[in-house]
């Protein structure tokens, strides 16, 4: 059965604070990883990544993919109020491209 | 960039009846759309896969006979919520991804139903 995990659970911090979010991932077909924010309602899309290696930077974000270790990071630098949110990441896993299987994500709440 | 509507954004019904959601990709065709359910303070889980011109795909434990998932036209997917009850109550959400491999799923924007 494919298996996404996500850890923390949960996490608090400080605004100006820089955190980072784990993903591993136990799948028979890996195609691609996708990082989402949802804050109040439908998830809003971060990062795709296919290749090992290569970061991918989206202003105070970053992110990067490990297919030996089976693992992404989600970083976060100089946290700020508006970043508070649920952060899910999910893996591609069948051949079309289709289907998404979530990992059960990490709040985030970054405090003033 | 490519957009998915979903409609109602929220919907309020008593229980015994029924609740149709609708899902329209707005500016591609998907033959796939994908259905979740997301429990508060929870992951989002699939629930089935909606193939145009043919028969959902449901996830186990989901009933087919509850949640009815219609694919009628490449742009167009439905769920409707069968003789709900309370714990129906839950925020649903749909996707989809264009046809090309290695673009990102798109998001309706999410129905939160109560059922009362």
């Amino acid at each position: 059965e494919d298996k996404v995990v996500q850890s923390p659970l949960s996490l608090v911090v400080h605004e100006g604070d820089t955190v980072t979010l784990n993903c591993s991932y136990e799948v028979t077909n890996f195609r691609s990883l996708l990082w989402y924010k949802q804050e109040k309602k439908a998830p809003t899309f971060l990062f795709m990544l296919t290749s090992s290696g290569i970061e991918k930077k989206s202003g105070r974000l970053s992110s990067i993919l490990d297919k030996k270790e089976l693992f992404s990071i989600l970083n976060i630098t100089a946290t700020q109020t508006g970043d508070s949110a649920i952060y899910l990441c999910a893996v591609v896993v069948d051949n079309a491209g289709n289907m998404l299987t979530f990992g059960g994500g990490t709040r985030l709440m970054v405090k003033p | 960039g490519a957009v998915v509507s979903q409609h109602p954004s929220r919907v309020i019904c008593k229980s015994g009846t029924s609740v149709k959601i609708e899902c329209r990709s707005l500016d591609f065709q998907a033959t796939t759309m994908f259905w979740y359910r997301q429990f508060p303070k929870q992951s989002l889980m699939l629930m089935a896969t909606s193939n145009e011109g043919s028969k959902a795909t449901y996830e186990q434990g989901v009933e087919k006979d509850k949640f009815l998932i219609n694919h009628a036209s490449l742009t167009l997917s439905t769920l409707t919520v069968t003789s709900a009850h309370p714990e129906d109550s839950s925020f649903y959400i749909c996707s989809a991804r264009r046809q090309l491999l290695g673009t990102e799923a798109f998001f309706g924007q999410g129905t939160r139903l109560t059922v009362v």
